[in-house]
């Protein structure tokens, strides 16, 4: 089983600053590792596919990079409703894993 | 619209059953993979199990496997997850996620329901 790790676990950060979020695997997962966005009561959202690929309305002060085992969500410059908990998830073998999350607070 | 709507949660006891269904709308059901996935309560997500388009292909995490049974019936837009042996670990929200496939990338979840909570307890 792959084990995706993220870090921090709790980001405290002000509306505009910008933002980095680390998500490690702990095998190679090539590019193929997704980020997700989870605000509060709701279900999750997807942002980033295959390590880079912004989904379809995701703006685009959201950004992914990465390869292998290390992968980053960058925010450029955070917007009120950016602050959630995101999370990453592989589809490299089975069984799918996500990481345990990091909250982006204020 | 698209969506998807999930029912059949509720409380349970320890090793008791529940179905849970997923009917979908707004996009052509029978073309697209599907997925569960829980969240336990004030925890992260787990991914749960996968079903291709005609069936043929099933995946589960370890933590179900042998437990839990998925299924889906294309006549009906529908997707379903038959828990048996329910254990407390089990409590979760449990959502149907839309596998993207060949819109973005494989098992990228790009359309989730609304989740149905699940809690088992005596």
């Amino acid at each position: 089983e792959v084990i995706l790790t993220q870090s921090p676990a709790t980001l405290s950060l002000s509306p505009g600053q910008g933002v980095s979020l680390s998500c490690r695997a702990s095998q190679s997962v090539g590019s193929y590792l997704h980020w997700y966005q989870q605000k509060p009561g709701q279900a999750p959202r997807l942002l980033i596919y295959d390590a880079s690929n912004r989904a379809t309305g995701v703006p685009a002060r959201f950004s992914g990079s990465g390869s292998g085992t290390d992968f980053f969500l960058t925010i450029s410059r955070l917007e009120p409703e950016d602050f959630a908990v995101y999370y990453c998830q592989h589809r490299a073998v089975w069984p799918l894993t996500f990481g345990q999350g990091t909250k982006v607070e204020i | 619209e698209v969506q998807l709507v999930e029912s059949g949660g509720g409380l349970v006891q320890p090793g008791g059953s529940l179905r849970l269904s997923c009917v979908a709308s707004g996009f052509t059901f029978s073309t697209y993979r599907m997925n569960w996935v829980r969240q336990a309560p004030g925890k992260g997500l787990e991914w749960v199990s996968y079903i291709t388009t005609g069936s043929d292909d099933i995946q589960y995490a370890d933590s179900v496997k042998g437990r839990f049974t998925i299924s889906r019936d294309n006549a009906q837009n529908s997707v379903f997850l038959q828990m048996n042996s329910l254990r407390d670990e089990d409590t979760a929200v449990y959502y149907c996620a839309r596998d993207s496939s060949g819109t973005y990338s494989y098992h990228a979840f790009d359309i989730w329901g609304h989740g149905t909570l699940v809690t088992v307890s005596s």
